[in-house]
């Protein structure tokens, strides 16, 4: 089992709809969680960063953390079509022998379509 | 401010074949990364810098994979002798400190080798 899991989709939806990206990990030490984004041909981007529980909301995107249940979303409001790319949710601890390292789900590929 | 550099963009090469990836971090950061990404997966740390000392490099391959930060700033990532199975997008990331700290990505080196 990976330390982190995400479905890969594909997800289609139409443009201005609302859509939801999850992911889940195992390891409790995780304390730290990014959403990244990334377009074909390109580096991941990042998108939105919380630490340890809550929710944090930047424009239309709103991300959710809930360590009890070790699972994370990333929320986009009013999709447009330049929102389609793939979302990747990566996570990090502050503590042991893997301290810096980040892991990352494999990505949901996203189409928003017109 | 310019992001993380790397070069080259793409490399096609034979197996068998040496080849090397070269990465300017942003300025001022001194943690660098070099992180694998298989198609359809999310990214993969393969070695860490703080400064010039690797203190990560557990996932590494080192039989045939190798990488130096001299003067800790740019850092070259090398194959050698390269496999059908190293086709995959090479990323590079830099961030100031260590964990919790923001990680910015290259728009990788993608490698395909025949």
């Amino acid at each position: 089992q990976k330390e982190v899991e995400q479905d890969p989709g594909p997800l289609s939806v139409p443009e201005g709809a609302i859509v939801s990206l999850n992911c889940t990990y195992s390891n409790s030490a995780f304390q730290y969680f990014m959403w990244y984004r990334q377009y074909s041909r390109k580096g991941p981007e990042l998108l939105m960063y919380t630490y340890s529980s809550g929710n944090k909301e930047d424009g239309r995107f709103t991300a959710q953390v809930d360590k009890s249940s070790k699972y994370i979303s990333l929320f986009i409001r009013d999709s447009q079509p330049s929102d389609s790319a793939t979302y990747l949710c990566a996570m990090s601890a502050n503590r042991g022998s893997t301290l810096g390292r980040l892991y990352f789900g494999r990505g949901t590929q996203l189409t928003v379509w017109p | 401010e310019a992001g993380v550099v790397q070069s080259p963009r793409y490399k096609i090469i034979e197996k068998k074949q040496p080849v090397a990836f070269w990465c300017n971090p942003i300025s001022g950061h001194n943690t660098l990364y070099w992180y694998l990404q298989n198609l359809g997966q999310g990214p993969e740390l393969l070695i860490r810098y703080e400064n010039e000392e690797a203190v990560d490099d557990s996932q590494l391959p080192k039989d045939r994979f190798s990488a130096e930060r001299l003067k800790g700033v740019d850092s070259t990532l090398k194959i050698q002798p390269a496999e059908l199975g190293d086709s995959a997008v090479y990323l590079c990331a830099s961030s100031f400190g260590g964990s919790g700290n923001t990680i910015y990505f290259g728009e990788g080196s993608w490698l395909t080798v025949v």
